[in-house]
């Protein structure tokens, strides 16, 4: 069975901190995705990002970074210099590559509500 | 613009009475999703499908019922053997049937008050 933990409930910094998300996976296949989304109050889901299980690099996209590591099950989410509108709930997920009736799944973590005050 | 909605936002019941939630699609995705968030908890999934015609359970689909007959549409009915219903109710979409690839596209969620 898939699980994925996000440890960090809440998080609360102050604009310009940096600040690095959490996220935990299990899962037994060898071919994996994994998501991050962010949820803005206004409830919505936003896709941010995908990687695939056998691609390791780092990826960057503006203020956004990802660090993935296989040998810890880990895939953190770091936002630099944080803004108020990163206010957000932000879920970690973990998809199958490929099921005849699973592969399209996504398995949630709980999430983790960030605050960003001013 | 291509996306997903959901209808209505707010949608208030009586304990006892089924509802049908909405979902309408544009983006030619094959496979839809339910939903089902609680106040400070992840996402839940209700049912999915694949392809028209064809749906399965996903882990609380107990109380739920869905049918898929139209490629855009995707409506889930709360029936009265949900025992606490009153939740935000998420649907999305995606491309690939059955591949883990392809990202989901998420509505904007109906709020659901069962009283």
């Amino acid at each position: 069975a898939q699980k994925v933990t996000q440890a960090q409930t809440e998080i609360s910094v102050v604009e310009k901190e940096d600040v690095t998300l959490d996220c935990v996976y299990e899962t037994r296949d060898t071919t994996y995705y994994l998501f991050w989304y962010k949820q803005p109050p206004s409830g919505e889901l936003v896709f941010l990002i995908r990687r695939n299980s056998f691609d390791e690099q780092n990826e960057i996209s503006g203020r956004y970074s990802w660090n993935f590591q296989k040998s810890t099950s880990s895939f953190n989410f770091t936002i630099t210099a944080s803004q108020v509108v990163d206010s957000a709930v932000y879920f970690c997920a973990l998809s199958e590559a490929e099921g005849e009736t699973s592969g399209s799944r996504l398995t949630f973590g709980e999430g983790t509500q960030l605050t960003v005050n001013p | 613009d291509g996306g997903i909605t959901q209808s209505p936002k707010y949608l208030f019941r009586k304990e006892g009475q089924n509802v049908t939630l909405s979902c309408e699609q544009n983006l030619n995705h094959d496979a839809m999703y339910w939903y089902r968030q609680d106040p400070g908890q992840g996402l839940r999934l209700i049912y999915y499908s694949q392809i028209v015609n064809d749906f399965q359970k996903g882990d609380i689909a107990e109380g739920y019922s869905v049918s898929r007959e139209k490629k855009e549409s995707f409506p889930l009915t709360v029936t009265s053997a949900q025992k606490n219903p009153t939740a935000f109710y998420l649907c999305a979409s995606s491309i690939g049937g059955t591949s883990g690839f392809y990202e989901q596209y998420f509505g904007p969620g109906t709020r659901l008050t069962v009283t």
